[in-house]
């Protein structure tokens, strides 16, 4: 059992691309999330998803958007990258509410 | 406006007892989650209060009150893998997840 996978590990990216991060879990989950980690801050939320179909908005969802075609996939795209997304972006799943929320291996992203 | 606060950095020796302390004001409160983060690595599940007390789970420990918006993890007979951010979260009205900055803990032989 994988538990929750997120592609890639890292990646370097140029201002203005395109980029998406993908996160699989195969906890059958309803609930998803996505969040960022940066120096010296707590993690901050961008986006979830409280079951397939439905989205939401966390503390910091602009420039960012998702979608959550199926219970197992939650992928993460930047329509056109900035400097300031530089950062460690964390996926997420669990079964709703206040249960525990599992991690996956984080993607280092790094935008020039 | 929602905030956790919690130390930065912490140094504790080998062997002895370290406590982390956690403070929150948050738009309603359905729970508080303490996680271990070691460096380059995703956060990992400690433990979750909801009501006032203390849980035990092996060296680990974690207090809640309510009344005074306080937490805090006890961590016994360290060890050098203990070396990690410990980050506090607070389940708030949404069912969302209110993250504190984290505790850098270092531990010395």
């Amino acid at each position: 059992i994988a538990g929750i996978t997120q592609a890639p590990t890292s990646q370097i990216l140029a201002a203005g691309r395109r980029m998406t991060l993908r996160c699989t879990q195969d906890m059958r989950h309803n609930a998803m999330y996505w969040y960022r980690q940066d120096l010296g801050l707590g993690l901050r939320l961008i986006h979830y998803s409280n079951t397939a179909g439905t989205t939401g908005k966390g503390e910091v969802p602009d420039g960012y958007s998702v979608s959550r075609a199926n219970t197992d996939d939650f992928p993460l795209t930047l329509a056109s990258a900035v400097p300031s997304q530089t950062s460690v972006y964390f996926c997420a799943s669990s079964s709703g509410g206040a249960d525990t929320q599992y991690f996956g291996p984080g993607t280092r992203l790094t935008v020039l | 406006g929602q905030n956790i606060d919690q130390p930065t950095e912490m140094t504790a020796t080998e062997g002895a007892i370290v406590q982390i302390n956690c403070t929150y004001q948050t738009s309603g409160f359905n729970g508080l989650f303490w996680y271990q983060q070691h460096a380059g690595e995703a956060p990992t599940f400690l433990s979750y209060n909801v009501l006032d007390g203390l849980e035990e789970k092996g060296r680990f420990s974690s207090f809640l009150s309510r009344s005074k918006g306080y937490s805090y993890l006890l961590l016994k007979e360290l060890q050098m893998k203990d070396s990690a951010s410990y980050l506090c979260a607070v389940v708030d009205s949404n069912y969302q997840l209110i993250w504190g900055a984290g505790t850098k803990l270092i531990i010395k032989p």
